[in-house]
């Protein structure tokens, strides 16, 4: 089955923890990217990456950080710095023009 | 500023009626508009998308508009039916400078198909 795929599906962190949130997908798409959705909102931009090796700061990227390793991979770290990290967090990738697949969210809360 | 607007209340409507979702946007040029759904605690699945010198696209009961001049695409549903209650999000779509491409949400609309 081709898709992307997010673990946990659900996270607990303390104050002042950092968490890893895994995403990989197995679609063979360059691009990759990082959503937070909170109660009643949009999908808001965390990070991007267009290729290997390589990321861009989103709109909220301010407390988080990512790796590009491989092309399959794009893990996201929830840092302590994040002043209010409970969310759901959505990973997605595409290739060039196409249609966006979104993997099936971690929910993340703090505790 | 720049600003995505969709229907900011929740639309009812009968089952077997259209239902139509409205997406506006100010100071954007986008490249593409897409249209996802979501349903509660899942991942958005991606419905349609439309390109800027398109006025039009259709998929089996679905349609979607994409007026550039006045810079809104409407989202139609046909022959709604219950399992078509969802949140429906529209995305603005953008090329990027170096290559790539990066959606902009809406903050969608929840959609309520009745019997």
């Amino acid at each position: 089955d081709g898709g992307i795929t997010q673990s946990p599906k659900y996270l607990f962190r303390k104050e002042g923890q950092n968490v890893t949130l895994s995403c990989e997908q197995n679609l063979n798409h360059d691009a990759m990217y990082w959503y937070r959705q909170d109660p009643g909102q949009g999908l808001r931009l965390i990070y991007y990456s267009q290729i290997v090796n390589d990321f861009q700061k989103g709109d909220i990227a301010e407390g988080y950080s990512v790796s590009r390793e491989k092309k399959e991979s794009f893990p996201l770290t929830v840092t302590s710095a994040q002043k209010n990290p409970t969310a759901f967090y959505l990973c997605a990738s595409r290739s060039f023009g196409g249609e966006q697949f979104f993997g099936p969210g971690t929910r993340l809360t703090v505790l | 500023s720049q600003k995505i607007e969709q229907n900011s209340e929740a639309l009812n409507i009968q089952e077997g009626k259209t239902a139509t979702l409205t997406c506006n946007y100010t100071n954007y040029s986008p490249a593409y508009l897409q249209w996802y759904r979501q349903d509660p605690g899942r991942g958005p699945v991606f419905l349609l998308l439309i390109r800027e010198n398109e006025k039009e696209k259709r998929k089996e009961r679905l349609k979607v508009t994409f007026d550039t001049t006045l810079k809104q695409s409407l989202f139609h549903i046909t022959a709604s039916q219950p399992a078509d209650s969802a949140t429906y999000l529209c995305a603005l779509d953008f090329i990027l400078t170096g290559g790539g491409n990066k959606l902009t949400f809406g903050t969608g609309t929840q959609l309520k198909v009745e019997l």
